[in-house]
């Protein structure tokens, strides 16, 4: 298996302009994840889906983010405008249900707003 | 879901055992304890968990004391790919309920 597939790997990008991150789960995997982590704040849970539904995005920070997950294979989490404070590190996760109930993640992109 | 209480840092001789402690002493009767562990640049990687029960695989053990209040993850011999931040979740074992990451503990395995 491919395990969770995201992109890009870095990111330097200009506040103020629109930030895409992208995520492939693992396939059959019916729930997906996205995570963001600081030096300050750890790994936080900003918003999952399952089905490509949108279940909880209570961790979502502010207006300026958001997530979309047109199909089982793909989902986007998107800046727009971005700042520096959204510099971090973030990961997409995705896990199958009734399998171990676990978690498998990408190796996560990491964005630079200057 | 219960929080946890791990320490911050711990070190460890290569090629020695490396036990790693996670008080959770309001845990409930429903929770699993889980350890992840993230390598510096990765993403958290699933290592093991278990309900009460002693559990072992490939790459760990995890023994839970019989009041459930606390466990120990044991990595029985150490090598220097296993530095990294050891994260101890306990949650209720229902698909797509969240995993909510403490601070972790900081593993270093000296040479």
């Amino acid at each position: 298996d491919a395990g969770v597939i995201q992109s890009p790997r870095h990111e330097v990008t200009e506040m103020g302009q629109e930030v895409t991150l992208r995520c492939k789960p693992i396939s059959g995997h019916d729930y997906l994840f996205w995570y963001r982590q600081t030096m300050m704040r750890g790994l936080e849970l900003l918003i999952y889906f399952n089905n490509n539904v949108p279940i909880d995005d209570s961790g979502m920070p502010e207006d300026r983010f958001s997530a979309k997950m047109p199909n089982a294979s793909f989902s986007t989490l998107k800046i727009q405008p971005s700042e520096p404070r959204d510099s971090a590190v973030y990961f997409c996760a995705s896990s199958r249900t009734g399998w171990k109930n676990t978690i498998y993640f990408g190796e996560g992109s990491w964005l630079t707003v200057v | 879901d219960a929080k946890t209480t791990q320490p911050p840092s711990m070190d460890c001789a290569e090629g020695r055992a490396a036990n790693l402690p996670c008080n959770h002493s309001t845990i409930s009767g429903n929770e699993y304890v889980y350890w992840y562990r993230q390598i510096h640049s990765q993403g958290p990687q699933y290592i093991i968990h278990g309900l009460k029960n002693n559990e072992t695989n490939e790459m760990a053990s995890l023994i839970i004391t019989e009041d459930r209040k606390s466990s120990t993850l044991i990595l029985p011999h150490a090598t220097l790919r296993d530095t990294a931040v050891y994260y101890c979740i306990v949650r209720v074992d229902t698909t797509g309920n969240q995993f909510y990451f403490g601070t972790g503990t900081s593993l270093t395995v000296i040479p």
